[in-house]
């Protein structure tokens, strides 16, 4: 069975600093995996994905994420942190044999101080 | 990119009532939709999987009588609530797949706040 674990349910970060969320996996197949944020009442937007090919993944607002199937991980991160960037945000994995599923992680609140 | 409504974005309901809510993909056929729901400071939970045209697949614990969900179009589906309590309050999101998007890529919608008093 698949599942998504975060490391840290809060993160603080000063303006300007490096953002760094943690994700790790587990998954008996390769699967795809992704990074969503959510604002206060909102839905989820896509940050990026990885699907397959490189395995440094570029996505919008300046946010990348690393798939290193050794660590079984899917680190975000943010080499300058703006005030912008305070959300809820979710990793979640999908089996690439079982389309239906995405499994979310328990998300981390990332807080950025002025 | 696609885009994905929900109506309404908030609703307050009377314990007992049934409550019903559409989620719509704008700009392209979704062959599936997922419905989730999200309680305060927690993550999203799968409730159910709707194929067009076919009966929901519901996730183990979801009662399907209580959770009724059709998806009678490609561009439709909707979520009734039906004999709602205060237990029921959260935050309803749907997500919804296809349209040449990727099998893997799911849509989601900005959400449908239900409370029950």
């Amino acid at each position: 069975a698949q599942s998504v674990t975060q490391l840290g349910s809060h993160v603080s970060v000063s303006e300007g600093a490096l953002v760094l969320l943690r994700c790790n996996y587990s998954s008996s197949v390769p699967p795809y995996l992704f990074w969503y944020v959510q604002y206060p009442n909102q839905g989820l937007q896509l940050l990026l994905k990885y699907t397959t090919g490189a395995t440094l993944v570029k996505g919008i607002n300046g946010f990348e994420a690393e798939f290193k199937k050794s660590e079984t991980s899917f680190h975000l991160t943010k080499p300058s942190a703006h005030m912008s960037d305070a959300a809820e945000y979710f990793c979640a994995v999908s089996e690439r044999t079982s389309y239906d599923k995405v499994i979310f992680g328990p998300g981390t609140s990332l807080s950025v101080i002025p | 990119g696609a885009v994905v409504s929900q109506h309404p974005s908030w609703v307050i309901c009377k314990s007992g009532t049934s409550v019903k809510i559409e989620c719509r993909s704008l700009d392209f056929q979704a062959t599936t939709m997922f419905w989730y729901r999200q309680f305060p400071k927690q993550s999203l939970m799968l409730m159910a999987t709707s194929n067009e045209g076919s009966k929901a697949t519901y996730e183990q614990g979801v009662e399907k009588d209580k959770f009724l969900i059709n998806h009678a179009s490609l561009t439709l589906s909707t979520l009734t609530v039906t004999s709602a309590h205060p237990e029921d309050s959260s935050f309803y999101i749907c997500s919804a797949r296809g349209g040449g998007t990727g099998l893997y890529e799911q849509y989601f919608g900005p959400g449908t706040r239900l409370t029950v008093t």
